[in-house]
């Protein structure tokens, strides 16, 4: 099946800096998204980007379908922007990533 | 709107006895439907998924079972709990297999 690698595991930032985290996975896909895991365990929908570049806010995200990698960019993060963010892919069906756990400090 | 509603939110029970989660759809018709398990501070696996009524695609051999007895409703099951059962179940739908993915709010199993 196809392999899924986040990274850093583990980002800890100072409240307003920016950060990007990165999906590599090794096979062609047509479905990648990006959630968020709130301290609750509810996963929320950042982004739906099998390719290109799309912007929310202080999120933006790009895939490079051909090279199969995908980027989370936070700028200026806030304590809120805290938890476990994971990349998903797949073709028919959808995988995720170990994750990157994000502390905010304030 | 479509909403996924998964229940119980929190379950405790014993080693050996048997498990029914439930997760229902509402607001679309013949979704894909999916069931991850989460173990603590690790990344989702995926369990089953179903691309219609009665058909389930397992994904690791495993003591859980899945069924979908209506469009809309996906079942996660065991007759027998194991201690290695525990973990965040979490039930989710898409459209199709290349469209956006919504997740319910999960059960937390703890097998006692």
């Amino acid at each position: 099946g196809i392999q899924v690698e986040q990274s850093p595991p583990d980002l800890i930032l100072q409240e307003g800096a920016n950060s990007t985290l990165r999906c590599n996975f090794s096979d062609s896909v047509n479905n990648l998204q990006w959630f968020h895991q709130n301290p609750w365990g509810q996963l929320i929908n950042l982004f739906y980007i099998p390719s290109g570049t799309k912007q929310n806010g202080r999120l933006s995200a790009t895939t490079v379908a051909t090279e199969r990698y995908s980027l989370l960019y936070i700028s200026s993060s806030q304590t809120t922007d805290s938890g476990v963010y994971f990349c998903a892919v797949g073709r028919n069906d959808m995988r995720f990533g170990a994750g990157t756990r994000l502390t905010v400090k304030p | 709107s479509q909403t996924i509603h998964q229940w119980p939110a929190t379950l405790v029970q014993p080693v050996g006895s048997p498990l029914s989660l439930e997760c229902t759809v509402e607001g679309t018709s013949n979704p894909n439907l999916y069931w991850y398990r989460q173990a603590a501070g690790r990344g989702l696996q995926l369990l089953f998924y179903s691309v219609g009524i009665g058909q389930i695609s397992s994904e690791v051999p495993q003591n859980l079972s899945a069924s979908r007895p209506q469009d809309r409703q996906f079942i996660l099951s065991s007759k027998k709990l194991l201690l290695s059962d525990s973990g965040f179940y979490l039930c989710a739908w898409s459209r199709s297999m290349d469209t956006e993915a919504f997740f319910g709010q999960g059960t937390r199993l703890t097998v006692v």
